[in-house]
């Protein structure tokens, strides 16, 4: 049972334009939720997080929007740059400091 | 340079053998995990340990042990019980308390020979 989806496998974007990657979870009681960046061959790395206090956190070129209500979160990448591409997974916390993670979309930023 | 440190990077066992993955750690960081994952999912959770001397398991633990000697280190082995070990397996680490992000290792690709 997926606690947190991510219905976009893939996404292709020019470089300079945004790119915007969503996520969808369950459960309303989640109230932190993170974005983590991955390269092939590479572990994830933590990118941003929200609390659901927040509708929307800036990191530089990299915001995270929540819409508790729809129970979605997005990111949204401006300007989309080459280095940008990469998988990026959403995730949600449970028990004991762990975590839910999306299934990933793959971005590719086209120079 | 602070960091998790996952070895080998490429691993093959043969069908039958048992075989371990390290991941060390000198965030010094209470909580570890070990996660799997598989073409076109996300990161599963195989087991996690709070503290030392104490793991439980996550969602996928059958045929996978795990210890917890010392805070640095939570090695994985992947038993001859685990019918499908090929995968791409990530070990993390964070504080503890909630809501801490994990930091994670550059991961062990485990191939079936």
């Amino acid at each position: 049972d997926q606690q947190v989806k991510q219905n976009s496998p893939s996404l292709s974007v020019q470089e300079g334009r945004i790119s915007i990657l969503n996520c969808d979870y369950t459960n309303s009681m989640f109230d932190y939720f993170l974005w983590y960046k991955k390269y092939p061959a590479e572990g994830p790395t933590f990118l941003i997080s929200i609390s659901s206090i927040k509708d929307k956190n800036e990191d530089g070129r990299f915001t995270v929007f929540l819409n508790k209500s729809a129970k979605h979160l997005s990111l949204h990448i401006v300007p989309s740059q080459p280095g940008d591409s990469a998988v990026y997974f959403c995730a949600v916390p449970r028990t004991g400091n762990q975590f839910y993670f999306g299934t990933g979309t793959s971005l590719t930023v086209i120079p | 340079d602070g960091g998790i440190t996952q070895s080998p990077k490429y691993l093959f066992r043969k069908e039958g053998q048992n075989v371990t993955l390290s991941c060390e750690q000198n965030l010094n960081h209470d909580a570890m995990y070990w996660y799997r994952q598989d073409p076109g999912q996300g990161l599963r959770l195989i087991y996690y340990s709070q503290i030392v001397n104490d793991f439980q398991k996550g969602d996928i633990a059958e045929g996978y042990s795990v210890s917890r000697e010392k805070k640095e280190s939570f090695p994985l082995t992947v038993t001859s019980a685990q019918k499908n070990p090929t995968a791409f397996y990530l070990c993390a680490s964070s504080r503890g308390g909630g809501n801490q992000p994990q930091h994670f290792g550059d991961g062990t690709r485990l191939s079936i020979l």
